[in-house]
């Protein structure tokens, strides 16, 4: 079970785009889904983004998701003040076992 | 639209067991590709994994918990459980429980319960 590296924190304006990356070893990579969830302290986490860049239903199309390579990102456009959250990848590298990235805190300036 | 509910004592003791139980509605337990998932999270840290138990019995625990944990489903209640035992203080978190959806999402989360593990 291999570790994601996410930033710990990102930032930015309302109105702006911002993209968090999360970078792993095997996790990351050809055969591995990788998927988003942001979680509002005392909240139920949410899923944005499965399958690499795949939005459910009802999900903002502000929130888009790619892969490159061992680096997934999700990337947040027109940011908005309820967009201030934790957000955490996810990957299994294929396998029955996921893991998560450390969570990134996203702060609206 | 299904919805997960954790519930459990929220106050363990150290050398105890911590049990919780996740209740679903809105679906059945019986959905096949449907992994049902425990997740905690630390104080001040991320969210881990800790392992998940299908409709049929197959279970997959998270290695790091040292074969600590036991997760059972009863389906005529349609609710699942995750017994951690014995527990320290570092077992101390908020627990999630969480639907795995073909091993490649977590579509459905409770609210998340915080335990405590003290004297």
């Amino acid at each position: 079970q291999s570790a994601l590296t996410q930033p710990a924190s990102v930032s930015g304006s309302p109105g702006q785009s911002i993209t968090i990356s999360c970078t792993g070893t095997n996790d990351v990579g050809s055969y591995s889904l990788v998927s988003w969830y942001q979680h509002h302290p005392g909240k139920a986490p949410k899923v944005l983004i499965y399958e690499d860049d795949r939005r459910p239903s009802g999900v903002s199309n502000r929130f888009s998701g790619s892969k490159s390579g061992n680096t997934a990102s999700l990337t947040i456009s027109g940011l908005q003040a309820e967009d201030e959250a934790d957000y955490y990848c996810c990957s299994s590298a294929g396998s029955n076992t996921p893991s998560f990235g450390g969570g990134t805190k996203l702060t609206v300036l | 639209q299904v919805h997960l509910q954790e519930s459990g004592p929220g106050l363990v003791k150290p050398s105890e067991t911590l049990s919780l139980t996740c209740s679903l509605s809105g679906g059945s337990i019986n959905s096949g590709g449907y992994y049902w998932s425990w997740i905690r999270q630390l104080p001040g840290k991320g969210l881990e994994w800790l392992g998940y138990i299908y409709y049929r019995g197959d279970t997959h625990y998270n290695p790091s918990l040292n074969g600590r944990l036991t997760m059972s489903l009863d389906a005529s209640k349609n609710h699942f459980s995750l017994k951690l035992s014995p527990v320290t203080a570092a077992d101390t978190a908020v627990y999630f429980c969480a639907v795995w959806v073909n091993w490649y999402y977590f579509d459905y989360w409770g609210q998340g319960s915080l335990v405590i593990v003290s004297s």
